[in-house]
């Protein structure tokens, strides 16, 4: 079975930095592109980032480029999300999840983290 | 603004059949697949159509989608009850390097 386990979310002050880990596991993960997406409370979907399978390839929105890196780890079966000189408009629940190629969002999901930037 | 155009709402009452429309242009539908996803309330989303108009598993065959130029639907055939949920578009652009999502229709069930 297919899962996806976020964690490393909480409050944190505008201008902080907060990492996010996703734990994958029931698949290969060196085979599958791997995703951030992100709801902000009441609002719509937004993907953040993505990350090849080797992380020859990587891309993100406008928004969070140079902010925010992601990366994976093949040896612990996890992908990555640093967040530095965080603002209010990160505030949302972010998604780990799996691609199948470079255009899809995510075939699998996790359940999500919550990051709240507020002072 | 969202790059991909979605209705913000759509209804129906049981049994019906619903249709939701996601508007791009060239660079994103134009040139690349559609997926569709399904968030039912208080829950992560569900990949629903994926590669234009096809249905993992598990996915009743009441769902469809297609793609035609610029435009893909979703269709919900024999609507239930429990298909009240939002749903999303989403295709890569080529000209921005990213996925987008379309803004979401809420669609609810008479």
């Amino acid at each position: 079975e297919v899962q996806l386990v976020e964690s490393g979310g909480g409050l944190v002050q505008p201008g902080g930095s907060l990492r996010l880990s996703c734990a994958a596991s029931g698949f290969t993960f060196s085979s599958y592109w791997m995703n951030w997406v992100r709801q902000a409370p009441g609002k719509g979907l937004e993907w953040v980032a993505n990350i090849k399978q080797d992380g020859s390839e990587i891309y993100y929105v406008d928004s969070v480029k140079g902010r925010f890196t992601i990366s994976r780890d093949s040896a612990k079966n996890s992908v990555y999300l640093q967040m530095h000189s965080l603002r209010a408009e990160d505030t949302a629940v972010y998604y780990c999840a799996r691609g199948y190629y470079y255009g899809s969002p995510g075939d699998y999901w996790g359940q999500g983290t919550l990051v709240t930037v507020s002072s | 603004q969202s790059v991909l155009t979605q209705p913000p709402s759509a209804s129906g009452t049981p049994g019906q059949r619903v249709t939701i429309s996601c508007s791009g242009n060239r660079s994103n539908i134009g040139s690349n697949d559609v997926d569709w996803y399904q968030q039912l309330p208080g829950t992560a989303p569900k990949l629903l159509i994926y590669t234009n108009n096809q249905r993992p598993s598990g996915v009743p065959d009441r769902f469809s989608g297609s793609k035609s130029g610029t435009s893909a639907s979703l269709v919900i055939s024999g609507l239930q009850s429990e298909d009240e949920a939002d749903y999303y578009c989403a295709s890569w652009d080529d000209r921005a390097y990213g996925v987008f999502f379309g803004g979401g229709t809420k669609l609810t069930v008479l």
